[in-house]
């Protein structure tokens, strides 16, 4: 069964630090999506992405965040100057146009920020 | 303020009984609904979905909508302990955003 996958599992870098978080959504799929969640807390949206463009995001979704398809697989979150506060884990998911709602997700990256 | 609201539990049911999960929501435009199952330490997985009010079922599952009172269940019938796990309440809101309560642990005793 397709699945969604993410790398890395685990990412540890220093405050200031640009990382680059990758999945590889579900081959069929055309709608995409970042969420993350804060240890002990709930799952929150990031972004939505489709055709090539963002389609919503979230409050949380600021400038220091942007999403790119670099070629007809990956799917990115870049986060240009981590916080401490940006330690958690973070999702993929992905849909299919015709249930595009309901979304698969990755196993997750586990960002830590030291 | 959108909220997806979400008793925490625990909850705790014998193996083969009726588990049920509830959910509110505060944005009335809210169209699509879903439930995630989140085992410790693992992403969520998709149950089901509901757009329309009543019930929808799935093998041992069944959802339920009422929109005008905001709110939406899931029933788990003849629980197993594989059933042991957080059930995550997802709500798509008008602006195509979507909004996920704190979760349900249900625990399933053998």
């Amino acid at each position: 069964e397709p699945e969604v996958t993410q790398t890395p599992s685990h990412q540890v870098t220093q405050m200031g630090q640009e990382v680059i978080l990758r999945c590889v959504p579900i081959s069929n799929h055309l709608y995409f999506y970042w969420y993350r969640q804060i240890l002990g807390q709930k799952v929150e949206f990031l972004v939505s992405f489709y055709n090539n463009e963002i389609s919503e995001k979230s409050e949380i979704f600021d400038d220091q965040f942007s999403v790119e398809r670099p070629d007809g697989s990956n799917f990115t979150l870049k986060i240009r100057s981590t916080k401490l506060e940006d330690s958690a884990m973070y999702f993929c998911a992905s849909s299919p146009t015709r249930t595009r709602y309901e979304q698969y997700f990755g196993p997750g990256t586990r960002l830590t920020v030291t | 303020q959108k909220e997806v609201e979400q008793n925490s539990g625990p909850l705790s049911v014998p193996e083969g009984a009726i588990a049920s999960l509830n959910c509110t929501y505060s944005d009335r435009g809210s169209q699509s609904f879903f439930w995630y199952r989140q085992y410790s330490g693992k992403s969520p997985e998709l149950i089901m979905s509901i757009y329309s009010n009543g019930d929808k079922e799935d093998g041992r599952f069944t959802a339920q909508l009422n929109k005008a009172s905001q709110y939406v269940s899931l029933l788990i019938r003849d629980s197993q302990p594989s059933d042991s796990a957080t059930y995550l309440c997802a709500v798509m809101g008008p602006g195509n955003q979507f909004y996920f309560g704190t979760g349900t642990s249900l625990t399933v005793i053998p």
